[in-house]
């Protein structure tokens, strides 16, 4: 048990380019879970699989963000045409039971 | 949706004391976890507690649920125990999160 692993630890792009964020969770968690947290907030959940199946997603994930976990392992985050406002902490996290979860470091987003 | 309010948002403590943070919710919950957040980001988990108390060496929590409220108790308090303490709950399969009680223990 390697723990939530994410992918990279820090990224700085420019305004309009696209990122995209990988996380490797513990392995046999059935569940995914992404988040995102800015400076002096909690965590804000942004979607969660079941398996590869994307269970519900928040209202703050708009048009440009899109979630996958094709084979129900791995999951990639990516962000399209990148504003300032999506500078912020990309947290991954896993799961096997309800409401137990486990986190990774986060990816540092920062959109210049 | 749910609401989660944690107090107080900031504690300074010096090496050695005690002190208690709480986590008022406004709904049932099923599960609710207590996770505390090291100045790298890391979200390290320390309690798992949905009801009764547990206790972890120098931590220990408290859930009632019935009340809808939970305490984290520190006692002998260390620098290292600085960094910001979440609570976050469940009750539609994704946890929500408190805005947290941010601690710095000085020597």
């Amino acid at each position: 048990d390697t723990g939530v692993s994410q992918n990279p630890r820090h990224k700085i792009t420019k305004r309009g380019q696209n990122v995209t964020f990988r996380c490797d969770p513990i392995s046999e968690h059935n569940r995914l879970y992404w988040y995102r947290q800015t400076l002096g907030q909690g965590p804000e959940f942004l979607t969660y699989f079941q398996n590869e199946a994307q269970l519900e997603k928040s209202r703050l994930l708009s048009d440009r963000f899109s979630a996958e976990r094709p084979k129900g392992s791995f999951s990639t985050l990516e962000i399209q045409r990148t504003e300032q406002g999506d500078s912020a902490m990309y947290l991954c996290a896993s799961s096997l039971e309800v409401g137990k979860l486990f986190f990774g470091s986060g990816t540092q987003l920062s959109v210049l | 949706g749910i609401q989660v309010e944690q107090s107080p948002p900031d504690l300074i403590l010096q090496e050695g004391a005690n002190s208690t943070l709480r986590c008022n919710f406004s709904d049932s919950v099923n599960n609710l976890q207590w996770f505390h957040q090291n100045p790298w980001g890391q979200l390290i988990n320390l309690f798992y507690i949905p009801s009764g108390t547990k206790q972890n060496g120098r931590l220990s929590a408290t859930t009632v649920a019935t009340e809808r409220y939970s305490l984290l108790y520190i006692s002998s308090s260390q620098t290292t125990d600085s960094g910001v303490y979440f609570c976050a709950v469940e009750n539609t399969d994704k946890l929500i999160f408190g805005t947290g009680t941010r601690l710095q223990v000085f020597p």
